[in-house]
Order: structure tokens, then sequence, then C-alpha cells
């Protein structure tokens, strides 16, 4: 079966600091990655998304960044954070076989900017 | 507009009620639609997809309403742990992209 892992859990930065938050997805093959963010009391919001390594689309402008190493894993940056960064980063994947657009998450990482 | 619309709540209903929330999207090329259950503070996770026919899971039923454009979930029995948020998801044309929206809080009571 499919695993998904997120790291850190939760994670508080300064203002001006890097960001490198971390997902893995087992049991599957050439998935589509994707970068949510949900803010407090706010509905997700999707950043970024990967059909294969190397590929990145971005949805929104923001000082985050994303890339694709390997196959099944997907890396959220920033150079330097700023407070409305704050939120809950969601990694998840989907299937690039047949006809199911179902995503499934990952545990999630909660990020505070001070 | 929008692009998918749910009534916030929260719904506060007694255990073995019976609640149904509802779930407008404006994008009428939209063609896959799904519910997930987010607890606090943990992960979205899918509890449904919906299909064109409507489907049950057990005391969940979801519709789809394609004329009208609006998408619903039934819950029966209600029990404690259905206490939730219940996002409505469409599909963003074949693009594979999600859209969320802002969820239905869920309360049940003993």
């Amino acid at each position: 079966s499919q695993t998904i892992h997120q790291w850190p859990a939760t994670l508080v930065q300064p203002v001006g600091s890097p960001l490198s938050l971390e997902c893995t997805v087992e049991g599957t093959s050439n998935p589509n990655l994707y970068w949510y963010r949900q803010a407090a009391g706010r509905g997700l919001q999707l950043l970024f998304y990967s059909v294969g390594i190397g590929q990145i689309s971005s949805e929104v402008p923001q000082n985050l960044s994303a890339s694709r190493p390997q196959d099944r894993q997907f890396i959220l940056s920033s150079k330097k954070l700023l407070l409305s960064d704050s939120g809950f980063y969601l990694c998840a994947w989907s299937s690039q076989v047949g006809p199911s657009y179902e995503q499934y998450f990952g545990p999630g990482t909660r990020l505070t900017v001070t | 507009r929008k692009e998918v619309e749910q009534d916030p709540g929260p719904f506060n209903v007694p255990e073995g009620a019976t609640v149904a929330f509802n779930c407008t999207y404006s994008n009428s090329a939209s063609q896959s639609f799904f519910w997930y259950r987010q607890d606090c503070r943990k992960e979205p996770k899918l509890l449904m997809s919906v299909y064109s026919s409507g489907n049950e899971d057990g005391r969940f039923t979801a519709q789809l309403n394609r004329a009208s454009q609006y998408i619903s979930l039934l819950i029966r029995d209600s029990k404690l742990s259905d206490s939730a948020t219940y996002l409505c998801v469409v599909l963003s044309g074949n693009t594979g992209k999600l859209i969320f929206g802002q969820g239905t809080t869920l309360q049940v009571k003993p």
C-alpha cells in the first residue's frame, strides 16, 4: 500500500530564515505530487504540483519554491520566510494511471513564522 | 463567486440524527467530485468520490446534480466520531487540480 511522509511535523522559524520541508511517497511510482497550504480558518490553496522529476508548476506567485529531485520526493523551500508564510503545509499524491484524480495527503507540517 | 462554496456551519446535531451538507460549484465543465473529511489539526482524508449516479457507503450517501451544479453529502445515524470538517472538492478541468471548498463543520452531541 502507498504511504506518504512529511517532516518535520511542526516548525517555528523567525522571519527571514530559510525553509525546507520534505515529502516522500512510498509504494507507488511516478506519482503526481502537490504542495498545499492551509491558513488558519481558510481553505486549502494549491501552491505547486509536479508530474515528474524536475517538472514543477507554480500556482501562485510567492517567495516559496518547490523541487522534485527524485521520483517520490518533493521539497518545498524558501530563502526568506515572511510572517504570512505561517500555516499548515500539506503534501499530496495522486496516481497518473487511470481516470481517478483522487489525492491522498500526508500528515502535514505546521509552520509558525515569528 | 468562489469556484466551490459550502455553508461553513457549524452544524450541531444530536447523536443518531440525519444531517445533509450541500456544496455548489461554478464550473459546469467539472468532471469529478469528492468529499474529504478533516479532523482538527489533521490532514484531509478522502471520504467518498461522487459518481454521477450517486453513491452510498454505509451511513454516507453522496449525490451529484449537474443541472443545478451542486453536490450533497448525507450522513445518517450520526456518531460522535463523525464530528469533523467536511470538505467539498471539485476537479477543475482534466488537469488533476482539485479545488477545495472551505469546509462545513459538523459537531455531533451526545
